[in-house]
């Protein structure tokens, strides 16, 4: 059984329009994270939460916004989608101090 | 901030050779030293990692060195087999106060092993 579930697998949208990637972990962990990895750039940290708290933003753009409604869940709402906002994004999750694990991963493209 | 450097980023050996990939990175206050392998089309998947107050660490086919000073490390698989190709991505992060920190990776290194 998948201990991290990303949703969708695969989402299309078109410029302009504001999506919701969802992220929940069964394995227990109180902190998870979002990276993303393109063709034009390798894995990059965005955000990091502990204990549902944010603990470090590297994402510039306030387009890219977390949101942890329960202790095992983090969901990234992206605003104003744009083509270069196509990319791979995976949640992962860490025991703090811990190993960090990767979820399979939500691939987007914006047309 | 932290910056990896990872190197070669194609690597291609003989089915039973070694191969080797090799990091640098530049904060000296990074302590912790993960390695993933990604598939394609699958996620980055943790097989090994080494921490600052180690300089050597072996899980069976796989041997990380991390030399400190240098600000360098390295992982090394011995007996490779086509199973093995994949990308290979290593990464460094400050763990403080069992706190993590953002893992910042290379930009990957693809091993084709040949049969």
């Amino acid at each position: 059984d998948p201990k991290i579930i990303q949703k969708p697998k695969y989402l299309v949208a078109v410029t302009g329009s504001e999506k919701i990637l969802i992220c929940e972990q069964y394995l227990g962990h109180n902190a998870m994270y979002w990276y993303r990895q393109s063709a034009k750039k390798p894995l990059e940290f965005m955000f990091s939460y502990s204990y549902q708290k944010l603990m470090d933003n590297q994402t510039a753009s306030s387009r890219f916004q977390p949101q942890s409604s329960k202790k095992n869940h983090l969901d990234l709402q992206i605003t104003a989608l744009k083509p270069d906002d196509s990319a791979t994004y995976f949640c992962a999750s860490s025991q703090p101090g811990g190993l960090e694990y990767f979820g399979p991963g939500t691939r987007l493209t914006v047309l | 901030g932290e910056q990896v450097e990872q190197l070669p980023s194609i690597l291609r050996v003989q089915e039973g050779s070694s191969a080797s990939i090799n990091c640098s990175y530049e904060d000296s206050a990074s302590n912790y030293f993960p390695w993933y392998k990604q598939e394609p089309g699958e996620n980055p998947k943790l097989i090994i990692d080494i921490r600052s107050n180690m300089e050597r660490k072996q899980i069976q086919e796989l041997i990380v060195l991390l030399d400190k000073k240098a600000k360098r490390f390295s992982l090394h698989i011995t007996d490779t087999q086509p199973g093995d190709s994949a990308m290979y991505f290593c990464a460094a992060s400050v763990m403080t106060g069992g706190s993590n920190a953002k893992l910042t990776f290379g930009k990957g290194t693809k091993l084709s092993v040949k049969s």
